[in-house]
């Protein structure tokens, strides 16, 4: 099976960095993506790391090292709009298929 | 661009009957589909891959007599729920993988669909 773990809860203050992370144990990997879902709606697109390193996007940058398995979310000026759950996928190498990890649920207190 | 819509957003149907889902990409085809289930405070749980013009290849513990799929077209694929149960309850999301994609593996998200069976 594959495995992939993420803190199961948060709570950071507005203002603030806090940093997700998500650790894999995937039997393929072709890239790793950050997805946030709020509640009862579909999830939507952060950002792709296939190679080692940092990719920043605004107040939200994503690393990745796959000599160790292992990934983080950093979000910065964190904005009350910000809790929502964020869900880490590891894309394997046959068909393109994605696998989620349980979500982080980020709760943003003023 | 890149919008995938899901039909219907929300149904709600009685132990035993028979719901279809459909998920379409609107402005984009789409080689592969997937299908999702999340069931509360879960994260998603990949259910089968659905390719144009072939049989789904379904995840392990998937019922592949039970949840039905069909991909017709590039834009079109349906999951149909057969004989559901109240167990089958769930909020079932559709991706879609465009024939160019921006990145590889990109993948567009329906706005799901929320079935209770009573």
């Amino acid at each position: 099976g594959q495995n992939i773990d993420q803190p199961t809860e948060m709570t950071a203050t507005e203002g603030a960095i806090v940093q997700i992370n998500c650790t894999y144990q995937t039997s393929g990997f072709n890239g790793l993506f950050w997805y946030q879902q709020h509640a009862g709606e579909a999830p939507t697109f952060l950002s792709y790391n296939v190679l080692d390193g940092l990719e920043e996007k605004g107040r939200f940058s994503s690393f990745l090292s796959r000599s160790k398995g292992y990934s983080y979310l950093l979000l910065k000026e964190l904005q009350m709009k910000d809790s929502a759950s964020y869900l880490c996928a590891v894309s394997l190498d046959n068909f393109n298929k994605f696998y989620f990890g349980s979500g982080t649920k980020l709760n943003v207190k003023p | 661009g890149a919008v995938v819509s899901q039909h219907p957003s929300w149904v709600i149907c009685k132990s035993g009957t028979s719901v279809k889902i459909e998920c379409r990409s609107l402005d984009f085809q789409a080689t592969t589909m997937f299908w999702y289930r999340q069931f509360p405070k879960q994260s998603l749980m990949l259910m089968a891959t659905s390719n144009e013009g072939s049989k789904a290849t379904y995840e392990q513990g998937v019922e592949k007599d039970k949840f039905l799929i069909n991909h017709a077209s590039l834009t079109l694929s349906t999951l149909t729920v057969t004989s559901a149960h109240p167990e089958d309850s769930s909020f079932y999301i559709c991706s879609a993988s465009p024939l160019t994609a921006l990145q590889d593996n990109e993948q567009f998200f329906g706005p799901g669909t929320r079935l209770t069976v009573l």
